[in-house]
């Protein structure tokens, strides 16, 4: 089946610094989503991407859809203590998965105040 | 409230038994999943469902069971509870197949 591979595992960060991560794939998708998941509680959507090359923002976060529909990155710019928490990608290739997504296994980002 | 809603929150249970997570959404969302949550896996697909009675295997199927005779609800059975059954599960639902999946808050299950 299709995997994703997300980078990285974890992240230890000072408050303010911004943050990187990414999600590979062999295979091509339709659709990216990132969420993030607060201890305790369900992941919950950030961004959805649904054209390749696509660029949007949801306040200090912008994710990008890759050109070649494999991959997909999220950046976190100034980050402050309440983005701790595990971020997830998720592909979505519709018709032939019936709307199925397929998860990263996260990355936990740590914020030092 | 209008939401999804798992209960119980948590839940222990011994190796052998039967134990059913319930899953209800105010929505009338089309699509319900079950993912489990397990350190070093991220959220793996369980089972999953289009609508009311239309239900397939996810990844991860054997050892549990899932119905849906009405659009809202979407339990699930573990039949023989083992203890690498032992997780976090999850259930969601979407409105349409290329949209977000709201998730509920997570049942904790302790197989001992």
């Amino acid at each position: 089946g299709q995997q994703l591979n997300q980078s990285p595992q974890s992240m230890f960060i000072q408050e303010g610094e911004d943050v990187s991560m990414n999600c590979t794939s062999s295979s091509i998708f339709n659709t990216w989503l990132w969420y993030k998941q607060d201890p305790g509680e369900g992941p919950v959507l950030l961004i959805a991407l649904y054209k390749a090359g696509e660029l949007t923002s949801n306040g200090r976060l912008t994710a990008q859809f890759g050109i070649t529909r494999k991959d997909s990155f999220l950046n976190i710019s100034a980050s402050i203590p309440s983005d701790v928490g595990i971020y997830f990608c998720a592909g979505l290739l519709l018709n032939t998965n019936a709307g199925k997504s397929t998860f990263g296994d996260g990355t936990t980002l740590t914020v030092k105040p | 409230d209008a939401g999804i809603t798992q209960s119980p929150r948590y839940k222990i249970t011994e190796t052998g038994r039967q134990v059913t997570l319930m899953c209800h959404q105010t929505w009338s969302h089309s699509y319900m999943f079950w993912y489990r949550q397990d350190l070093g896996h991220g959220l793996r697909l369980i089972y999953y469902s289009a609508a009311a009675d239309i239900t397939d295997k996810g990844e991860v199927p054997d050892g549990y069971v899932v119905s849906r005779s009405k659009t809202e609800n979407f339990p699930l059975t573990l039949e023989s509870a083992t203890r690498s059954q032992t997780s976090v599960y999850f259930c969601a639902s979407s409105e349409w197949t290329d949209t977000e999946a709201f998730f509920g808050q997570g049942t904790r299950l302790t197989v001992v």
